[in-house]
């Protein structure tokens, strides 16, 4: 089993909906979450950070951690084809301080 | 100011040459990172730097030697480099190792003829 589990997609909706990215994750050590946008050929771009479980939100962005079931989730509401990217979860925690990534989710935001 | 920026954007070069690809940032960061990323994949970290020190190394072959020569720039010089190490390598950095939250620069895609 994988450390961190990421449905590669591609997922395609229409502008104006809601979208739901999600990751699980096997190590039970994680504390820390975190999700990238990657627009094609740059630079992975931080967009939400969270500690442990809870929700956090950000304009459109609201991020979830469900510790007890090892899952994060990513939601965009009213997404716009400006979304249209890569996904990426990272994690870490415990001892080793290393990012461990998914594979990233690749949407489509259609006008 | 969260930028992390990175020159040069592209980098052909041959099987015997020898470049260097820069990374700067002026957050005030202890940490910084190299990482490479093939298409469609995850970044792999390859090296962080602490405090200026060499902290990690990710069993990455000595034809990649990173160098910081201060707090807030990072080289990575790279010489009889493979085809295979064509990828776009990350500069990322953090306001210490053990804080996760890592900001990524631009990038730099790197062709190896």
């Amino acid at each position: 089993q994988k450390e961190v589990e990421q449905d590669p997609g591609p997922l395609s909706v229409p502008e104006g909906a809601i979208v739901s990215l999600n990751c699980t994750y096997s190590n039970s050590a994680f504390q820390y979450f975190m999700w990238y946008r990657q627009y094609s050929r740059k630079g992975p771009e931080l967009l939400m950070y969270t500690y442990s479980s809870g929700n956090k939100e950000d304009g459109r962005f609201t991020a979830q951690v469900d510790k007890s079931s090892k899952y994060i989730s990513l939601f965009i509401r009213d997404s716009q084809p400006s979304d249209s990217a890569t996904y990426l979860c990272a994690m870490s925690g415990g001892s080793n301080y290393k990012l461990t990534f998914g594979k990233g989710t690749l949407l489509t935001v259609n006008p | 100011d969260t930028e992390v920026t990175q020159t040069p954007k592209h980098l052909v070069m041959g099987m015997t040459n020898k470049k260097s690809l820069k990374c700067e940032q002026h957050m005030g960061h202890r940490a910084m990172y190299w990482y490479k990323q093939k298409a469609k994949k995850p970044p792999e970290l390859m090296f962080v730097y602490s405090y200026e020190k060499l902290s990690i190394n990710e069993s990455v072959p000595s034809r990649f030697s990173p160098e910081c020569p201060n707090s807030s720039l990072l080289n990575l010089h790279l010489h009889a480099l493979q085809p295979e190490d064509s990828a776009l390598y990350l500069c990322a950095s953090s306001q210490q190792q053990a804080y996760n939250e890592q900001f990524f620069g631009p990038g730099t895609r790197l062709t190896v003829l």
